[in-house]
């Protein structure tokens, strides 16, 4: 299970506050992405990044944020405009050249907004 | 965008009998189809993926069916055990090359809950 990370695996929010929900692999793979999951759903696709300084709008990115200044870290900050933000959150990471496609998840992270 | 539908979205069978979930996919351009396997508080984890050049895909007791034509793909599980019980997802995303490259994100089905009857 090792090699792609999440921090912190709980996070509380007060309404109307920023949060920054940390991801960091060490596999060494150029793609990342950001999946948001609720109770009963499949995953949905927040960002993704295929190399260092560019990332793209996935299917529900309003109220998101990110930056990907490193290979190894793609950081997503929940803002204040994103209406409903209490859901779990998963970071992946794949290779972007070659057969295996194979996108490795993290742990999670479980925001609740109070 | 890309739409999946799965499913069941519930699915009871008895152990040793054997599974089917199917999905369907919108964008004819999708050309990578994984399925992950989802157990309660953990991360989903890839158990078996197929490329659109093929069309079917089979490791021990898993295989994968690809109808290109009609837009459907179906997972089947063989002789379950209770360790197969679990969430499963099926997928959906284009890669650059079908012989493998960068890929946008994965469009995901609602997920089939799996419970294998004692």
């Amino acid at each position: 299970d090792g090699g792609i990370t999440q921090s912190p695996k709980y996070l509380f929010r007060k309404e109307g506050q920023n949060v920054t929900l940390s991801c960091e692999q060490n596999l060494n793979h150029d793609a990342m992405y950001w999946y948001r999951q609720d109770p009963g759903q499949g995953l949905r696709l927040i960002y993704y990044s295929q190399i260092v300084n560019d990332f793209q709008k996935g299917d529900i990115a309003e109220g998101y944020s990110v930056s990907r200044e490193k290979k190894e870290s793609f950081p997503l900050t929940v803002t204040s405009a994103q209406k409903n933000p209490t859901a779990f959150y998963l970071c992946a990471s794949s290779r972007r050249a070659g057969r295996d496609n194979e996108q490795f998840f993290g742990p999670g992270t479980r925001l609740t907004v109070l | 965008g890309e739409n999946v539908e799965q499913h069941p979205s519930t699915l009871s069978v008895q152990e040793g009998d054997s599974a089917v979930i199917k999905c369907t996919y919108s964008d004819s351009a999708s050309n990578y189809f994984p399925w992950y396997k989802q157990e309660l508080g953990k991360r989903p984890q890839l158990i078996i993926d197929i490329r659109s050049n093929v069309g079917e895909k089979k490791d021990q007791r898993i295989a994968v069916t690809l109808n290109k034509t009609a837009k459907h793909f179906s997972l089947h599980i063989t002789e379950t055990q209770p360790e197969d019980s679990a969430v499963y997802f099926c997928a959906a995303s284009i890669l650059l090359r079908v012989s493998g490259g960068g890929a946008d994100g994965l469009t995901f089905g609602k997920g089939t809950h799996l419970i294998i009857q004692p």
